[in-house]
């Protein structure tokens, strides 16, 4: 079965104190794998695929970066509007059929 | 980019009814994708809607529950059907752009339901 877990749950920084988000995934079929960013009462943003291990992409103050089990989102000196919750999410592929599948999600709080 | 619209934005009604939650995306997609996001929760994939053909389901959802109609490769619809307080929840389509190298998954803003 694809299982697709974030780490840690929820994670809370001082503006500045930089860190890291994990997504681990067990899957077959792997195309890709999404980012987002999601503010409440929204739908989820899109910010990086990620195709390969070794792979790496960069927006303003978030890097992401994939090995052949997991992804890391890098946050480097984040500020108080970085707050949001952030989903990762497998692309899956099979006989031309597409699934997304999401992970449950890390709430990032960032004081200023 | 995609820009996708959904109706109604939210809704609150009774437990036994039904409701069509529209999906708009501005420009044509062969696949549509209906997901459902319960308070707190992650996003969970109910179907996905392919233009001309039935739409595909994912363990634990069914078509009597939640039928689908994708009459062109601009839009769909979601109908949530004989609610309950269990199916209150966001429900958000998606389209995906791009081929291998680009794909972008895209989402609406949501219909948020609850179910009295």
């Amino acid at each position: 079965e694809d299982q697709v877990t974030q780490s840690p749950e929820a994670l809370r920084l001082q503006e500045g104190e930089s860190s890291s988000l994990n997504c681990s995934y067990t899957v077959s079929g792997l195309r890709g794998l999404f980012w987002y960013r999601q503010d409440p009462g929204k739908g989820p943003e899109f910010l990086f695929t990620l195709y390969s291990a070794g792979e790496e992409k960069e927006k303003e103050r978030l890097k992401a970066t994939l090995t052949k089990k997991e992804s890391f989102l890098h946050i480097t000196a984040p500020k108080p509007e970085d707050s949001a919750t952030y989903l990762c999410a497998v692309l899956l592929t099979s006989g031309g059929y597409q699934k997304v599948t999401f992970g449950t999600g890390t709430k990032l709080q960032v004081i200023p | 980019s995609a820009v996708i619209s959904q109706k109604p934005s939210r809704d609150i009604c009774q437990r036994g009814t039904s409701l069509t939650i529209q999906c708009q995306v501005d420009s044509q997609v062969t696949m549509m994708f209906w997901y459902r996001q319960q308070p707190g929760q992650s996003l969970t994939l109910i179907a996905t809607a392919n233009q001309g053909s039935e739409a595909t389901y994912e363990s634990g959802f069914v078509i009597d529950k939640f039928p689908i109609s994708r009459p062109n490769l601009t839009f769909s619809t979601l109908t949530v059907s004989n609610m309950s307080p269990e199916d209150s929840s966001i429900y958000l389509c998606s389209v995906n752009r791009g081929g291998l190298g680009t794909d972008t998954q895209y989402f609406g803003p949501g219909t948020r339901l609850t179910v009295l």
